[in-house]
C-alpha cells in the first residue's frame, strides 16, 4: 500500500499570499497518478488537479500542481477567502487508492 | 448537470448490515467506473471498494473486503454498496464518486454523502 504524508498539517496564511502544500509518497506513484481535491466543512470533496499537474474543468488557474515519482506539490497563487479549506492528495496509479491525511490551510 | 445522490444510511447496531444507494443522473452511467469513498468523523478520506463499467470487477479496501460488497444496476442509474457486520470503525459519512472514465481512478464528481452511524 502506498501511504500519502501531506505537509504542513496545517498551514496559516493571509488573502493574497502564497500556499505551498506538500505530498510525499512512501514509494513511487505509477504514472503520475496522483490527485488533490479541495473539502470545506460539511461539502463533499472537489476535484482539484489530476495526472500531477493538469487542472479539472472550472478549476482557476491560480492552483497548479506539480511533482513526480514520490514528491508532489499543490501551490495556490494569490489566495482567495473561498481557497481556505482542507486539501487531499490522492494516488490512483495501484490499488489501495490511497488518500493522504490532509492540510488544513487556515486564515492567518 | 452530473447529479450522484446517495441514500440508505442511518442508525445501526454492531454486526448489523445496511444497504446504500446512490442515484446516477446526468451522464452516461453505464459508461464510468463508480466508487464509494467515506471518511469518519473529524478524519480524512478512505478509499472503500470501487466497480467497473459494467459491473464484472470489483475491488475493496482491506477493512471491508468480505463484508461490504459493491454494486450497480445499470438499468437503474443506481451504485449500491451493502454493508454487513458492521463495526464501530465503520462509522463514517459515505460517498459516492464517479470515476473520470480514462481508465484512472480518480473522481472527478462526488455526491453529497450520507452518514452511517453504527452503534449501540
Amino acid at each position: 500500500e502506498i501511504v500519502l504524508t501531506q505537509s504542513p498539517g496545517t498551514l496559516s496564511l493571509s488573502p493574497g499570499e502564497r500556499a505551498t502544500l506538500s505530498c510525499r509518497a512512501s514509494q513511487s506513484v505509477t504514472s503520475t497518478f496522483l490527485a488533490w481535491y479541495q473539502q470545506k466543512p460539511g461539502q463533499a470533496p472537489r476535484l482539484l488537479i489530476y495526472g500531477a499537474s493538469s487542472r479539472a474543468t472550472g478549476i482557476p488557474d491560480r492552483f497548479s500542481g506539480s511533482g513526480s515519482g514520490t514528491d508532489f506539490t499543490l501551490t495556490i497563487t494569490r489566495l482567495e477567502p473561498e481557497d481556505f479549506a482542507v486539501y487531499y492528495c490522492q494516488q490512483y496509479g495501484s490499488s489501495p487508492y490511497t488518500f493522504g491525511q490532509g492540510t488544513k490551510l487556515e486564515i492567518k | 448537470e452530473v447529479q450522484l445522490v446517495e441514500s440508505g444510511g442511518g442508525l445501526v447496531q454492531p454486526g448489523g448490515s445496511l444497504r446504500l444507494s446512490c442515484a446516477a443522473s446526468g451522464f452516461t452511467f453505464s459508461n464510468y467506473a463508480m466508487t464509494w469513498a467515506r471518511q469518519a468523523p473529524g478524519k480524512g478520506l478512505e478509499w472503500v471498494s470501487s466497480v467497473t463499467s459494467s459491473g464484472s470487477r470489483t475491488d475493496y479496501a482491506d477493512s471491508v473486503k468480505g463484508r461490504f460488497t459493491i454494486s450497480r444496476d445499470n438499468s437503474k442509474n443506481t451504485l449500491y454498496l451493502q454493508m454487513k457486520s458492521l463495526r464501530g470503525e465503520d462509522t463514517a459519512v459515505y460517498y459516492c464518486a464517479k470515476e473520470d472514465g480514462s481508465g484512472s481512478s480518480y473522481y472527478d464528481y462526488w455526491g453529497q454523502g450520507i452518514l452511517v452511524t453504527v452503534s449501540s
